[in-house]
């Protein structure tokens, strides 16, 4: 068990549907990463948060967002669902911002299919 | 950009035998490098890294070294268990951006 949780564990919706992504990172970590994994993309990083504030960003759709609160629970929002972002969405923490040797903790994922 | 390419699974291997996944990278600078593994059902854990060339990242009898001359950095193990079936991803983390930057992945399967 990393410490990281996320929530729901399994996600079946519709095409043109929102869902909601939640994520808990490990105690005291302050940044929080989302990543996709897909069977044609493999794993992917999206976007990275700290303290709050966007950090990095990756291949994040525009369709797609997140924000992290103040309590340090991150959400990624999803919308405009298309067949193609079925995948299995990882959220990782890590304790500073993202040195080079820091390791990342990753949760269980969340895996959305949407017909 | 930053890349990092395994071999292609799946690995089938008995029990105690030897394993190698390859797995090179390309980026600028001085990536970190490591290996997660990924278990059925479960998230990525991280299995050992590497911060700088020559260093050996090593953890449950796995072990790997970062070779800076080959841009290299192949995972090893000298005995395998049924229990070491999972998927195997190689990653890097650049000198730029905090993201982590994985390969494909290999599955491993062991059998008694």
């Amino acid at each position: 068990d990393s410490g990281v949780t996320q929530t729901p564990k399994h996600l079946i919706t519709a095409t043109g549907q929102r869902v909601t992504l939640r994520c808990s990172p490990r105690s005291g970590d302050l940044s929080v990463y989302w990543y996709q994994q897909s069977l044609d993309q493999g794993l992917q990083f999206l976007i990275q948060y700290y303290n709050g504030e966007e950090r990095a960003k990756g291949n994040i759709l525009e369709r797609f967002s997140a924000q992290q609160f103040p309590d340090l629970h991150s959400e990624l929002n999803l919308s405009s669902l298309e067949l193609g972002d079925s995948a299995l969405y990882f959220c990782a923490s890590s304790v500073g911002m993202g040195g080079r040797a820091e390791t990342q903790y990753f949760g269980p994922g969340t895996r959305l299919l949407v017909l | 950009g930053n890349s990092v390419t395994q071999m292609e699974g799946p690995v089938t291997l008995s029990e105690e035998a030897f394993l190698t996944i390859n797995c090179t990278y390309t980026a600028t600078g001085y990536p970190s490098l490591f290996w997660y593994v990924q278990y059925p059902g479960e998230g990525l854990q991280l299995l050992l890294k590497a911060t700088k060339a020559d260093d050996k990242g090593s953890n449950k009898g796995f072990e790997a070294t970062y070779r800076k001359e080959t841009t290299s950095f192949h995972l090893e193990k000298g005995s395998v268990q049924v229990s070491d079936s999972a998927v195997y991803f190689c990653a890097l983390r650049g000198n730029a951006g905090n993201m982590l930057t994985f390969g494909g992945g290999t599955r491993l399967m062991v059998k008694p």
